[in-house]
């Protein structure tokens, strides 16, 4: 089955800095690639993902770049915010229904 | 507005007690599915539906049931055989089979004592 790594497990960083976290995962048959957000006491929210064609995407502050030939896959956020203090999970997917959840990154932003 | 409900937010129960946990959903998507979080831990999902009257086990089914009567409901029950229940569950809706975001309810934290 899909075996998937998230580093680092915590991270912390100075407001305005960019934050990268990575995934790496073992099935070759992965064709989407979603990071999620995850505020305390609250469920995750899909803030972008990424699927196989395609190498990079972008969405104002936030970016996820893809190489799949090393099966892995970042999430990078540039211009951190206090507000972007949460728990990242990664989560890529074969297109059926079970999903392997990386563990979790925290990200702390220190104002 | 549409989304997932899942009630309560917080359920305390004693050891050896049966518990329901509610999931609602409002998007019109075949797909659902029940997960567990433990502290510091990623998600492992519990059980799946494809569609009404079906579903499967997940990585961690035992001690846990469901049932998929309606298509907007999918009740979770965390039987006494559980051996450790405390945890915070989260259920999550998908249109179907495929590549898609999944779409999380707000989350019940069960405490066992």
């Amino acid at each position: 089955g899909e075996n998937v790594e998230q580093h680092p497990s915590t991270l912390s960083v100075q407001e305005g800095d960019s934050a990268v976290i990575k995934c790496t995962y073992s099935d070759s048959a992965s064709n989407y690639f979603p990071w999620y957000k995850q505020e305390l006491g609250k469920g995750p929210q899909l803030i972008i993902d990424i699927r196989s064609n395609v190498g990079e995407k972008k969405d104002q502050r936030i970016a996820v770049t893809l190489n799949k030939t090393a099966k892995h896959f970042s999430l990078h956020i540039t211009e951190t915010q206090p507000e972007d203090s949460a728990v990242y999970f990664c989560a890529p997917n074969t297109g059926g229904f079970k999903t392997i959840f990386g563990a979790g990154t925290r990200l702390f932003v220190k104002a | 507005d549409g989304g997932i409900t899942q009630s309560p937010k917080y359920l305390f129960r004693k050891e050896g007690q049966n518990v329901t946990l509610s999931c609602e959903q409002n998007l019109n998507h075949d797909a659902m599915y029940w997960y567990r979080q433990d502290p510091g831990q990623g998600l492992r999902l519990i059980y799946y539906s494809q569609i009404v009257n079906d579903f499967q086990k997940g990585d961690i089914a035992e001690g846990y049931s469901v049932s998929r009567e309606k298509k907007e409901s999918f009740p979770l029950t965390v039987t006494s055989a559980q051996k450790n229940p405390t945890a915070f569950y989260l259920c999550a809706s998908t249109p179907g089979q495929g590549p898609y975001e999944q779409y999380f309810g707000p989350g019940t934290r069960l405490t066992v004592t």
